[in-house]
């Protein structure tokens, strides 16, 4: 059983399209979040939600929305690709907690923009 | 703003030897520190955490160190294998959890 997984694992499309990632888990998280990672393996957080309620929005271009049907998902939808969104992408989760800090990570989507 | 960094972008190592991974932090209000194994392909995978008021903690064949006064973390890897060859992060936990740019470990045999 996955327990954070995301889809698709690879997205190639043109600049300017749109595309929406979508990430589930199935661990009864409370707090789930979209983390993005460059060629150079740096991971930035980009957005974190807590009970479909946004909690971070870490300086993303507004062509990047987060949208929360309910707590175990959480889908990432990008409009007007650019280039520089070309990354792998990974959604995360964790449970609600002082103590809860450790985060549970998908296997990743990667993004290529021509 | 302040970040989490690391002092070696890679590092190579003999199968059998120990390994020693570092990480300078900036934010002396994080309270938790967490290192990640990042293998090809998949997402990273939680290793071993330390909070701020310890020094030190070991696991299974890892160990944390963490040093607050100069801001420095870092993780020791007993006998290491070629199957810790990987990237490792550290991660501080101030506003959310935020990593640093992460260690290529290369294990030779």
């Amino acid at each position: 059983d996955t327990a954070v997984s995301q889809t698709p694992k690879y997205l190639v499309t043109q600049m300017g399209n749109d595309k929406s990632i979508k990430c589930e888990q199935n661990l009864g998280h409370d707090t789930m979040y979209w983390y993005k990672q460059d060629s150079k393996k740096f991971l930035k957080i980009m957005f974190s939600y807590n009970n479909k309620e946004l909690i971070i929005n870490e300086t993303v271009p507004n062509r990047f929305s987060p949208k929360s049907p309910d707590k175990a998902h959480l889908n990432l939808h990008i409009n007007s690709l650019e280039l520089g969104d070309s990354a792998v992408y990974f959604c995360a989760s964790r449970p609600l907690g002082s103590g809860a800090n450790v985060l549970t990570f998908g296997a990743g989507s990667r993004l290529t923009v021509l | 703003g302040e970040s989490v960094g690391l002092h070696l972008p890679t590092l190579s190592v003999q199968e059998g030897d120990n390994s020693i991974i570092n990480c300078a932090y900036s934010n002396s209000a994080s309270d938790y520190f967490i290192w990640y194994k990042q293998e090809s392909g998949k997402g990273p995978q939680f290793i071993i955490d330390i909070r701020s008021n310890m020094d030190k903690r070991q696991g299974q064949r890892v160990t944390v160190l963490l040093n607050k006064t100069v801001k420095h973390l870092s993780l020791q890897i007993a006998a290491t294998q070629p199957g810790d060859s990987a990237v490792y992060f550290c991660a501080e936990n101030y506003n959310d959890m935020r990593f640093g740019a992460g260690t290529r470990l290369t294990v030779k045999p």
